[in-house]
């Protein structure tokens, strides 16, 4: 049973406009939450994290949004460039930190258009 | 990331045969991870590691087992190896400090034949 849920396996957006990607949860547990990019031939890389204790996250042209009744966070990219484009990865952590792992979701392929 | 490292990068193996990848790190963290990524399935947990000796089981560890000897290495080992596992493994690396971001290693990509 998928825990964690991505399900865009792809999505297109033109250059300068706003990338919004998804991700579900269904484990009540999770109070911690992490985006990570992906290019191929390399490992991921992290992205953006947030705590269950807040609702949004920014760093630069990245902010992540929680919904924590509807178990759904978002990321936005504002403006999307050309190297935006890769696979982003959610994930999760239900022990504060992680040590035990983070649970990822399958991926979503962001392709950025000219 | 200059400061974890993966060998070999690609291996190709036949079915049955015993296969170890290597996972070595340069930042004296605690924590390593092995994970394995297949289309479909994003990144899933086999083994981990929260100190030297000290292992523990992920969601996919049929079929495989580890060693952490020292703080910097830690080994992941197909004992049979099959066709179900190839994959690309990537082993990751943490502090659990500031953000909990994992460093991942590159990668290796196994095939078994």
């Amino acid at each position: 049973d998928q825990q964690v849920k991505q399900n865009s396996p792809s999505l297109s957006v033109q250059e300068g406009r706003i990338s919004i990607l998804n991700c579900d949860y269904t484990n009540s547990m999770f109070d911690y939450f992490l985006w990570y990019k992906k290019y191929p031939a390399e490992g991921p890389t992290f992205l953006i994290s947030i705590s269950s204790i807040k609702d949004k996250n920014e760093d630069g042209r990245f902010t992540v949004f929680l919904n924590k009744s509807a178990k759904h966070l978002s990321l936005h990219i504002v403006p999307s460039q050309p190297g935006d484009s890769a696979v982003y990865f959610c994930a999760a952590s239900a022990s504060g930190g992680g040590a035990d792992g983070l649970t990822f979701g399958k991926g979503t392929h962001l392709i950025i258009q000219p | 990331d200059a400061g974890i490292t993966q060998s070999p990068r690609h291996k190709v193996t036949e079915t049955g045969t015993p296969v170890t990848l290597r996972c070595h790190q340069t930042e004296n963290h605690r924590y390593m991870y092995w994970y394995r990524q297949d289309p479909g399935h994003g990144l899933r947990l086999i083994h981990y590691s929260y100190g030297v000796k000290d292992t523990d089981k992920g969601e996919v560890s049929d079929g495989y087992s580890v060693s952490r000897s020292k703080t910097e290495d830690f080994l992941l080992t197909l004992e049979s190896a099959t066709s179900s596992q190839t994959s690309v493994y990537f082993c990751a690396i943490s502090d659990l400090q500031g953000n909990y971001g994992y460093t991942f290693g590159s990668g290796t990509r196994l095939t078994v034949v």
